[in-house]
């Protein structure tokens, strides 16, 4: 089975900072690949699918990028409600594996 | 608009089994590929089962095969999950969500979640 893999597991950066969040596939998976955003005790929300495509109505300091093994998640202007924990996800075929988690926080 | 309700959660003892409910409206249930993912306290978010839209396809975590099943009842707009032979690592929240448009044989990311419902495994 795949591996995702991200890094940092927790970050701490200041309002306005650009914050880049990685992610890792064990085995290449083209471009199925999306982040989440989950906001403390809330459900996810879906911020990005096909690695790149920015959901509606999320703002646009989210992108995304990256292809085959190795991805990003930006946030070209870190924001007091973007305090969160974020996930990658492959999907392209079961198992539909999430990786660890990456817990955003405002310094 | 769409929503996901889950029912079922609760305490029960190691060894016991359980079936959680997600109740779907707002969308064509039965043209979308729906999922079971699970948090525990503390922790990430881990896949635990998929079926497609007409219940062909199915699959599951590796950490619940042969104790948990899936269905669904597309006349009722409802997803099932039972729960058998359940362990204090089963503890978690689980969460139905929506695999997206472009989802097939059991693929596909989560366009939406419902708010999970807690299920407690403990002595």
């Amino acid at each position: 089975d795949i591996q995702m893999t991200q890094s940092p597991s927790s970050l701490s950066a200041s309002v306005g900072d650009r914050v880049t969040i990685t992610c890792r596939a064990s085995q290449g998976i083209s471009n199925s690949l999306a982040w989440y955003q989950q906001a403390p005790g809330k459900h996810p929300k879906l911020l990005i699918s096909a690695a790149s495509t920015l959901q509606s109505g999320v703002p646009s300091r989210f992108s995304g990028s990256g292809s085959g093994t190795d991805f990003a998640l930006t946030i070209t202007s870190l924001q007091p409600e973007d305090v969160a924990t974020y996930y990658c996800q492959k999907y392209n075929s079961a198992p539909l594996t999430f990786g660890g988690g990456t817990k955003v926080e405002i310094k | 608009e769409e929503q996901l309700v889950e029912s079922g959660g609760g305490l029960v003892k190691p060894g016991g089994s359980l079936r959680l409910s997600c109740a779907a409206s707002g969308f064509t249930f039965s043209r979308s590929s729906m999922n079971w993912v699970r948090q525990a306290p503390g922790k990430g978010l881990e896949w635990v089962s998929v079926i497609s839209s007409t219940g062909s396809y199915i699959y599951y975590a590796d950490s619940v095969k042969g104790r948990f099943i899936i269905s669904r009842d597309n006349a009722q707009n409802s997803l099932y999950l039972q729960m058998n032979s359940l362990r204090v690592e089963d503890t978690a929240v689980y969460y139905c969500a929506r695999a997206g448009p472009a989802a097939i044989r059991g693929s596909g990311y989560f366009d939406y979640w419902g708010h999970g419902i807690l299920v407690t495994v403990s002595s």
